[in-house]
């Protein structure tokens, strides 16, 4: 059964900090990855989809990155801004017709 | 374009009480999703739609959940009778197609409480 880990839960950060939140899954054998934000009160926005082929996606400030053999993902946020508070959520897709299994989030906070 | 629409956005009942909720998918999207999210979880997937038929509803609590989308449009969740473990947010999202390539679209979500 495919677990998804986000490490730290909560991180808290200065404005214009660079930072990188974690995820690890146990089963390799993915399909893709998906990164999504989560505002308080609000549904998830996609952010960036990585294919198993993939290395690493960007949008803007932000770059997923994968290692399928490790099991592990990052986010890398450039120049974070206060408007980057939110929770931040990995899910990972173990084939092709199988539902997404999400991690818990980790709730970032930006400080201006 | 209008998001995926829910309602309601707030839901107090007592157990063994019944609820229902309603979601209206973006315009033209085939495929509609259930999810269930406990605070401090991640999202579930409860069931799957495309148009009226159901794809996915292997973690869908039959004994007590229910899910209907008739017209291959709105789609409504219901559960009875509920249970304090039932306390969570329901969000429902929407694709254009089934594909798992495409974006799903998440609606602000129903928060229910148990009591």
């Amino acid at each position: 059964k495919q677990e998804v880990t986000q490490i730290p839960a909560a991180l808290s950060v200065p404005e214009g900090e660079n930072l990188v939140l974690n995820c690890s899954f146990t089963d390799s054998a993915i399909y893709n990855l998906q990164w999504f934000r989560q505002d308080p009160g609000k549904g998830l926005t996609s952010l960036l989809l990585i294919q198993s082929s993939q290395r690493e996606q960007t949008s803007g400030r932000l770059n997923a990155s994968l290692d399928k053999s490790s099991g592990r993902s990052t986010l890398y946020i450039a120049a974070s801004q206060p408007g980057d508070s939110a929770t931040y959520l990995c899910a990972v897709r173990t084939s092709g017709n199988t539902p997404l299994v999400f991690g818990k989030g980790t709730r970032l906070s930006v400080i201006a | 374009e209008a998001g995926v629409a829910q309602s309601p956005r707030y839901k107090i009942i007592e157990k063994r009480q019944s609820v229902a909720f309603w979601c209206n998918p973006i315009s033209g999207h085939a495929t509609l999703y259930w999810y269930q999210q406990i605070l401090g979880q991640g999202p579930k997937l409860l069931i799957q739609f495309q148009n009226n038929g159901v794809v996915d509803d292997s973690q869908l609590p039959k004994d007590r959940f229910s899910a209907e989308r008739l017209k291959g449009v709105d789609s409504t969740l219901k559960i009875q009778p509920a249970k304090l473990e039932d306390s969570a947010v329901y969000l429902c999202a929407s694709s254009s197609s089934p594909s798992v390539l495409e974006t799903q679209y998440f609606g602000p979500g129903t928060r229910l409480l148990v009591l």
